[in-house]
């Protein structure tokens, strides 16, 4: 069974900087393309980073930047660094595998960026 | 990009009727689409992919339709469980974009 656990989310000031992880385990984690979606509270789902098998990565323009994303396979593990941090970033962090036809899903970190 | 429009924004429906949701792109996405349901508090789970191959354990009652531009998913009985946030994302260009949801509530 696919199990993607989300963790180090938190309350971060405005401009600070916060590493969120993903845990995955179930499949074989260096064979699939990995994704971070967010959701803001009330609204709809948002892309935020991928990385390739390759390592390649990819950003929209909102977090191009400021967000990193990472994969560390012998840990079966992703990550996103996210730097420059602003009140706009407050959202639920999911972790999603990448299936081809559709995704997988994590239960998600919350992230408030607040003073 | 590839922009998917979801409509209606808001459906209020009654237990054991039918639900018709709406998911249009702006270009053409061929089969790629996929439906996703969300209830508050929990992750998306996927209902149907390809635009209309139910996943596995999703129940009948629930249809996918469509290719090209224009897809719909169908509940034909909406059960109680049912009342929540319907998703669509396109799968042809990665990663794939969302549609801004359609919740289906209680009227």
């Amino acid at each position: 069974e696919v199990q993607l656990v989300e963790s180090g989310g938190g309350l971060v000031q405005p401009g600070g900087s916060l590493r969120i992880s993903c845990a995955a385990s179930g499949f074989t984690f260096s064979a699939y393309d990995m994704h971070w979606v967010r959701q803001a509270t009330g609204k709809g789902l948002e892309w935020v980073s991928s990385i390739g098998t390759a390592g390649d990565t990819y950003y929209p323009g909102s977090v191009k930047g400021r967000f990193t994303i990472s994969r560390e396979n012998a840990k079966n593990s992703l990550y996103l660094q996210m730097n420059s941090l602003r009140a706009g970033d407050t959202a639920v962090y999911y972790c999603a595998r990448d299936a081809g036809s559709s995704m997988d899903w994590g239960q998600g970190t919350l992230v408030t960026v607040s003073s | 990009e590839i922009v998917l429009t979801q409509s209606p924004a808001t459906l209020s429906l009654s237990p054991g009727e039918r639900a018709t949701l709406s998911c249009r792109a702006s270009q053409s996405v061929s089969s790629y689409l996929a439906w996703y349901q969300q209830k508050p508090g929990q992750a998306p789970r996927l209902l149907i992919y390809d635009a209309s191959n139910r996943a596995t354990g999703i129940p009948a009652r629930f249809s996918g339709s469509g290719s090209g531009t224009d897809f719909t998913l169908t509940i034909s009985s909406l059960e109680p469980e049912d009342f929540a946030v319907y998703y669509c994302q396109q799968r042809l260009n990665w990663p794939g974009t969302f549609g801004q949801g359609t919740k289906v509530e209680i009227k």
